[in-house]
Protein backbone atom coordinates (compact mmCIF):
# COMPACT_ATOMS: atom_id res chain seq x y z
CA UNK A 1 0.00 0.00 0.00
CA UNK A 2 1.01 3.30 -0.45
CA UNK A 3 2.14 5.04 2.69
CA UNK A 4 0.36 8.78 3.60
CA UNK A 5 1.55 11.61 0.89
CA UNK A 6 1.14 15.60 1.57
CA UNK A 7 1.47 18.05 -1.32
CA UNK A 8 3.48 20.39 -1.36
CA UNK A 9 6.58 19.21 0.35
CA UNK A 10 7.85 23.33 0.83
CA UNK A 11 6.10 25.85 0.61
CA UNK A 12 6.99 29.51 1.25
CA UNK A 13 4.55 32.12 1.85
CA UNK A 14 4.74 35.80 2.83
CA UNK A 15 3.03 37.26 5.90
CA UNK A 16 -0.82 37.83 5.31
CA UNK A 17 -1.30 35.12 2.61
CA UNK A 18 -3.41 32.22 3.22
CA UNK A 19 -1.78 28.78 2.26
CA UNK A 20 -3.51 24.82 1.78
CA UNK A 21 -1.94 21.89 2.51
CA UNK A 22 -3.23 18.14 0.86
CA UNK A 23 -2.82 15.12 2.64
CA UNK A 24 -4.29 12.05 0.93
CA UNK A 25 -3.78 8.94 3.68
CA UNK A 26 -3.30 5.97 3.16
CA UNK A 27 -6.46 3.70 1.25
CA UNK A 28 -9.12 2.00 3.83
CA UNK A 29 -8.06 4.66 6.54
CA UNK A 30 -10.64 7.18 7.17
CA UNK A 31 -9.06 8.96 10.05
CA UNK A 32 -6.60 12.47 9.01
CA UNK A 33 -5.16 13.69 11.98
CA UNK A 34 -2.69 16.80 11.74
CA UNK A 35 -0.02 18.14 13.53
CA UNK A 36 2.28 21.28 13.67
CA UNK A 37 5.83 21.02 14.57
CA UNK A 38 8.25 24.09 15.62
CA UNK A 39 11.18 23.93 17.20
CA UNK A 40 9.58 26.23 20.13
CA UNK A 41 6.07 24.23 20.72
CA UNK A 42 7.12 20.69 19.47
CA UNK A 43 4.31 18.77 17.98
CA UNK A 44 0.88 20.06 19.17
CA UNK A 45 -1.92 18.48 17.60
CA UNK A 46 -4.13 20.37 14.82
CA UNK A 47 -7.49 18.78 14.64
CA UNK A 48 -8.85 15.55 13.05
CA UNK A 49 -11.35 14.24 10.73
CA UNK A 50 -13.08 11.54 10.76
CA UNK A 51 -15.72 10.70 7.84
CA UNK A 52 -15.72 13.98 6.54
CA UNK A 53 -16.40 15.64 10.11
CA UNK A 54 -14.20 17.32 12.79
CA UNK A 55 -14.06 15.33 15.26
CA UNK A 56 -11.37 16.79 17.60
CA UNK A 57 -9.81 20.12 17.76
CA UNK A 58 -6.43 21.10 19.21
CA UNK A 59 -5.51 24.92 20.70
CA UNK A 60 -5.12 26.42 18.19
CA UNK A 61 -6.74 29.86 16.76
CA UNK A 62 -9.49 29.78 14.08
CA UNK A 63 -7.23 30.79 11.06
CA UNK A 64 -6.18 27.60 11.03
CA UNK A 65 -9.25 25.27 9.63
CA UNK A 66 -9.35 22.13 7.63
CA UNK A 67 -12.26 19.35 5.75
CA UNK A 68 -11.99 16.16 4.76
CA UNK A 69 -13.72 15.17 1.55
CA UNK A 70 -15.64 12.03 1.08
CA UNK A 71 -12.49 10.13 -0.63
CA UNK A 72 -10.70 10.47 3.14
CA UNK A 73 -8.05 13.01 1.51
CA UNK A 74 -7.89 16.08 3.82
CA UNK A 75 -6.96 19.71 3.07
CA UNK A 76 -5.93 22.51 6.01
CA UNK A 77 -5.75 25.85 5.66
CA UNK A 78 -4.38 28.35 7.54
CA UNK A 79 -5.70 32.37 6.41
CA UNK A 80 -3.72 35.34 7.31
CA UNK A 81 -0.04 33.68 8.08
CA UNK A 82 1.86 34.84 10.54
CA UNK A 83 5.54 34.27 11.01
CA UNK A 84 4.88 32.25 13.70
CA UNK A 85 2.81 29.78 11.66
CA UNK A 86 6.32 28.98 10.46
CA UNK A 87 6.72 24.92 10.51
CA UNK A 88 6.72 21.53 9.74
CA UNK A 89 2.81 20.39 9.38
CA UNK A 90 2.45 16.34 9.45
CA UNK A 91 -0.45 14.93 8.16
CA UNK A 92 -1.81 11.19 9.94
CA UNK A 93 -3.93 8.98 8.89
CA UNK A 94 -5.44 5.66 11.09
CA UNK A 95 -8.12 2.80 10.04
CA UNK A 96 -11.13 3.65 11.55
CA UNK A 97 -11.93 3.94 15.73
CA UNK A 98 -10.21 5.58 18.10
CA UNK A 99 -6.40 5.02 19.61
CA UNK A 100 -4.74 2.83 16.66
CA UNK A 101 -1.34 3.95 14.98
CA UNK A 102 -1.00 6.52 12.82
CA UNK A 103 0.73 6.59 10.05
CA UNK A 104 2.64 9.63 9.28
CA UNK A 105 3.26 11.17 6.16
CA UNK A 106 6.65 12.87 5.29
CA UNK A 107 5.13 16.62 6.35
CA UNK A 108 4.91 20.00 4.72
CA UNK A 109 7.32 22.48 5.80
CA UNK A 110 6.19 25.94 5.66
CA UNK A 111 8.10 28.92 6.01
CA UNK A 112 6.64 32.67 6.08
CA UNK A 113 8.48 35.13 5.61
CA UNK B 1 -5.35 17.91 30.37
CA UNK B 2 -2.39 15.22 29.63
CA UNK B 3 0.92 16.11 30.27
CA UNK B 4 4.22 13.72 28.82
CA UNK B 5 7.32 14.03 30.41
CA UNK B 6 10.92 12.97 28.46
CA UNK B 7 13.50 13.92 30.95
CA UNK B 8 16.26 13.22 28.73
CA UNK B 9 16.76 15.43 26.24
CA UNK B 10 19.96 13.70 25.29
CA UNK B 11 21.19 10.14 24.69
CA UNK B 12 24.32 8.25 23.44
CA UNK B 13 24.93 4.66 23.08
CA UNK B 14 27.82 2.18 21.60
CA UNK B 15 26.95 0.30 18.14
CA UNK B 16 25.90 -2.93 19.42
CA UNK B 17 24.75 -1.65 23.23
CA UNK B 18 21.72 -1.28 25.10
CA UNK B 19 19.78 2.00 25.67
CA UNK B 20 16.43 2.77 27.74
CA UNK B 21 14.98 5.80 26.89
CA UNK B 22 12.07 7.21 29.72
CA UNK B 23 9.04 8.36 29.72
CA UNK B 24 6.46 9.70 32.69
CA UNK B 25 3.00 10.84 31.42
CA UNK B 26 -0.19 12.00 33.72
CA UNK B 27 -3.40 11.15 32.90
CA UNK B 28 -6.87 10.93 34.60
CA UNK B 29 -8.18 7.91 31.75
CA UNK B 30 -8.07 4.24 33.21
CA UNK B 31 -8.46 3.27 29.65
CA UNK B 32 -5.69 4.65 26.92
CA UNK B 33 -2.75 3.60 24.54
CA UNK B 34 0.74 4.34 24.56
CA UNK B 35 3.01 4.83 21.25
CA UNK B 36 6.58 5.67 20.90
CA UNK B 37 7.76 7.32 17.42
CA UNK B 38 11.13 7.20 16.09
CA UNK B 39 11.73 10.91 13.78
CA UNK B 40 14.70 10.31 11.94
CA UNK B 41 16.68 13.31 9.97
CA UNK B 42 14.03 13.28 7.32
CA UNK B 43 11.80 14.12 9.57
CA UNK B 44 9.71 11.29 8.71
CA UNK B 45 7.52 9.79 11.85
CA UNK B 46 7.93 6.43 11.87
CA UNK B 47 5.87 4.39 14.71
CA UNK B 48 8.39 2.43 16.88
CA UNK B 49 5.72 0.66 19.53
CA UNK B 50 2.24 0.39 20.99
CA UNK B 51 1.19 -0.50 24.13
CA UNK B 52 -2.75 -0.86 25.76
CA UNK B 53 -2.83 0.36 29.00
CA UNK B 54 -4.98 -2.59 29.64
CA UNK B 55 -2.50 -5.05 29.32
CA UNK B 56 -0.22 -6.07 31.59
CA UNK B 57 2.39 -7.30 29.23
CA UNK B 58 4.80 -5.59 27.88
CA UNK B 59 4.89 -4.71 24.53
CA UNK B 60 7.81 -5.93 21.87
CA UNK B 61 8.81 -5.75 18.34
CA UNK B 62 12.06 -7.30 17.54
CA UNK B 63 14.91 -4.92 19.02
CA UNK B 64 12.44 -2.93 20.94
CA UNK B 65 10.56 -3.55 24.12
CA UNK B 66 8.82 -1.38 26.45
CA UNK B 67 8.18 -1.02 30.18
CA UNK B 68 5.02 -0.09 31.00
CA UNK B 69 4.47 0.28 34.84
CA UNK B 70 0.75 2.17 34.94
CA UNK B 71 0.38 3.34 38.57
CA UNK B 72 4.00 4.71 38.03
CA UNK B 73 2.51 6.30 34.64
CA UNK B 74 5.83 5.66 33.50
CA UNK B 75 6.79 4.17 29.55
CA UNK B 76 10.28 3.57 29.23
CA UNK B 77 11.68 2.21 25.56
CA UNK B 78 14.78 -0.06 25.72
CA UNK B 79 16.29 -0.70 22.33
CA UNK B 80 18.44 -3.39 21.91
CA UNK B 81 21.03 -4.45 19.74
CA UNK B 82 21.54 -0.53 18.52
CA UNK B 83 22.19 0.08 15.15
CA UNK B 84 23.06 3.25 13.10
CA UNK B 85 20.08 3.36 12.22
CA UNK B 86 18.20 4.13 15.18
CA UNK B 87 19.96 7.26 15.47
CA UNK B 88 17.05 9.76 15.80
CA UNK B 89 14.20 11.82 17.99
CA UNK B 90 12.34 9.59 19.69
CA UNK B 91 8.74 10.72 21.22
CA UNK B 92 6.31 9.24 23.93
CA UNK B 93 2.62 9.90 23.05
CA UNK B 94 -0.14 8.80 24.85
CA UNK B 95 -3.47 9.05 22.79
CA UNK B 96 -6.26 11.12 24.12
CA UNK B 97 -9.53 9.52 24.81
CA UNK B 98 -12.01 10.49 22.00
CA UNK B 99 -10.55 10.61 18.92
CA UNK B 100 -7.20 10.13 17.30
CA UNK B 101 -5.11 12.68 18.43
CA UNK B 102 -1.44 12.09 19.91
CA UNK B 103 0.04 13.99 22.61
CA UNK B 104 3.81 13.80 22.03
CA UNK B 105 6.57 14.75 24.98
CA UNK B 106 9.36 16.81 23.94
CA UNK B 107 11.72 13.88 22.60
CA UNK B 108 14.63 12.66 23.20
CA UNK B 109 17.70 12.49 20.90
CA UNK B 110 19.28 9.45 20.19
CA UNK B 111 22.65 9.28 18.90
CA UNK B 112 24.47 5.79 17.92
CA UNK B 113 28.06 6.11 18.17
CA UNK B 114 29.97 3.57 15.46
Amino acid sequence: KAGVTQTPRYLIKTRGQQVTLSCSPISGHRSVSWYQQTPGQGLQFLFEYFSETQRNKGNFPGRFSGRQFSNSRSEMNVSTLELGDSALYLCASSLAGERLEQYFGPGTRLTVT
Amino acid sequence: AQTVTQSQPEMSVQEAETVTLSCTYDTSESDYYLFWYKQPPSRQMILVIRQEAYKQQNATENRFSVNFQKAAKSFSLKISDSQLGDAAMYFCAPNQTGANNLFFGTGTRLTVIP
